[in-house]
């Protein structure tokens, strides 16, 4: 399964609402699909796993949603915080896992 | 809290080894699975194989299979990656990270904590 992501950048100013869109080549099976944040040189942080479930100590205005080919992840309210690039990523079992290729959220 | 803190970067000749090393603190190490990627540049997330940190069982991706192995030191809650053969293709940040399922024998493959990536450059 080939994952999509789009856009590639997203210029946005603080307080501003964002949607990333991920889009895979063929169904996700019970909706195996996290989103992770990363900044460069740090660790990258689960965001949400199962499509929609927020990992531990991830705030609200954070949002994951969508079925079979086409995910969403919505950060509502830009935090200065909030300007990494995202990773979407399917999962299951070993030959699913694969990553998309990110969406990097700047600042405008 | 859960941490996860990698060793250095590394440069290395083609053909060499390399080991990286991933000590954990904050949680029960041998309750998680860990797990290895790499991200060359301008590349996807790659993953690269896990390992059981109770029982020591390992299984790998089919395209690391003849050149990586994982182990772990449970007295020190520490992972190690070890890739053998290596080329400039393996030019590469590698990372650890814990799989997000809370019972051992149960990997999710997803991942809840990572550590915070190790540069290994591999150049003549």
């Amino acid at each position: 399964t080939v994952l999509t992501q789009s856009p590639g950048t997203l210029s946005s100013s603080p307080g501003e609402s964002v949607t990333l869109s991920c889009r895979a080549s063929h169904s996700v099976s019970s909706n195996y699909l996290a989103w992770y944040q990363h900044k460069p040189g740090q660790a990258p942080r689960l965001l949400i796993y199962d499509a929609s479930i927020r990992a531990t100590g991830i705030p609200d205005r954070i949002s994951g949603s969508g079925s079979g080919t086409d995910f969403t992840l919505t950060i509502s309210r830009l935090e200065p915080e909030d300007f990494a690039v995202y990773y979407c990523q399917h999962y299951g079992i070993s030959a699913a896992l694969t990553f998309g290729g990110g969406t990097k959220v700047e600042i405008k | 809290q859960v941490r996860l803190v990698q060793s250095g970067a590394e440069v290395k000749k083609p053909g060499a080894s390399m080991q990286v090393s991933c000590m954990t603190s904050g949680y029960t190490f041998s309750s998680y699975t860990v797990h290895w990627l790499r991200q060359a540049p301008g590349q996807r997330l790659e993953w690269m194989g896990w390992i059981n940190t109770g029982n020591g069982n390992t299984k790998y991706s089919p395209k690391f299979q003849d050149r990586v192995t994982i182990t772990r030191d449970t007295s020190a809650s520490t992972a190690y990656m070890e890739l053998t053969s290596l080329r400039s293709a393996d030019t590469a940040v590698y990372f650890c990270a814990r799989d997000g399922s809370s019972y051992s024998n149960i990997v999710a493959y997803y991942f809840d904590y990572w550590g915070q990536g190790t540069l290994v450059t591999v150049s003549s």
